[in-house]
């Protein structure tokens, strides 16, 4: 399974809303999970079960969608949310991410 | 405290082979699936293989299935990656994670692949 991320770099102003989008070649029902990444640092989990924020994850990240078409949307971003996401399928081995997108300060 | 530790890492020559080790604390290790992933230098995530809680259930990403094997002894709380005909290619960083959409990563192990 293919998973394509668009666009493959965003750039926002703090405060404003972030829109990313995962795209899968074929139907992973709901399992589908985001990640964030920093440099220097592991992949952080955030949202699992396509809508599920992850444990301590701050009510301003939520995803949605199911089937091929996912959404992650940042409310209100803030300047630790500038960082590379990733998304995950883990409907089927081999499991497989997304290229990434990158999320930058504009 | 949860943990996952990786170990194992280097420098190895194409051809070559290297077992990758990760060892987890401060949870039951036997409740949980568990992953290797990798991120080659300024790349991406790539998934490389899983294994379910009892051995039950082995993945492998096309790009190492043949080469690589995914092991765990739940009796050691830990979780392995024998990596065998190593390729420029397999030179990143792998990371072990707990379950399939994962909640818990290590700090990674690096591997260099290179004559």
């Amino acid at each position: 399974i293919v998973m394509t991320q668009s666009p493959a770099t965003l750039s926002v102003s703090p405060g404003e809303r972030a829109t990313l989008s995962c795209r899968a070649s074929q139907s992973v029902s709901s399992n589908l999970a985001w990640y964030q990444q920093k440099p220097g640092q592991a992949p952080r989990l955030l949202i699992y079960g396509a809508s599920t924020r992850a444990t301590g994850i701050p009510a301003r990240f939520s995803g949605s969608g199911s089937g091929t078409d996912f959404t992650l949307t940042i409310s209100s971003l803030q300047s630790e949310d500038f960082a590379v996401y990733y998304c995950q399928q883990y409907s089927n081995w081999p499991y497989t991410f997304g290229q990434g997108t990158k999320l930058e300060i504009k | 405290e949860v943990q996952l530790v990786e170990s194992g890492g280097g420098l190895v020559q194409p051809g070559r082979s290297l077992r990758l080790s990760c060892a987890a604390s401060g949870f039951t290790f036997d409740d949980y699936a568990m992953q290797w992933v990798r991120q080659a230098p300024g790349k991406g995530l790539e998934w490389v293989s899983g294994i379910t809680w009892n051995s039950g259930s082995i993945g492998y990403a096309d790009s190492v299935k043949g080469r690589f094997t995914i092991s765990r002894d739940n009796a050691k709380n830990s979780l392995y990656l024998q990596m065998n005909s190593l390729r420029a290619e397999d030179t990143a960083l792998y990371y072990c994670a707990r379950r399939h959409a994962s909640d818990i990563w290590g700090q990674g192990t690096m591997v260099t692949v290179s004559s």
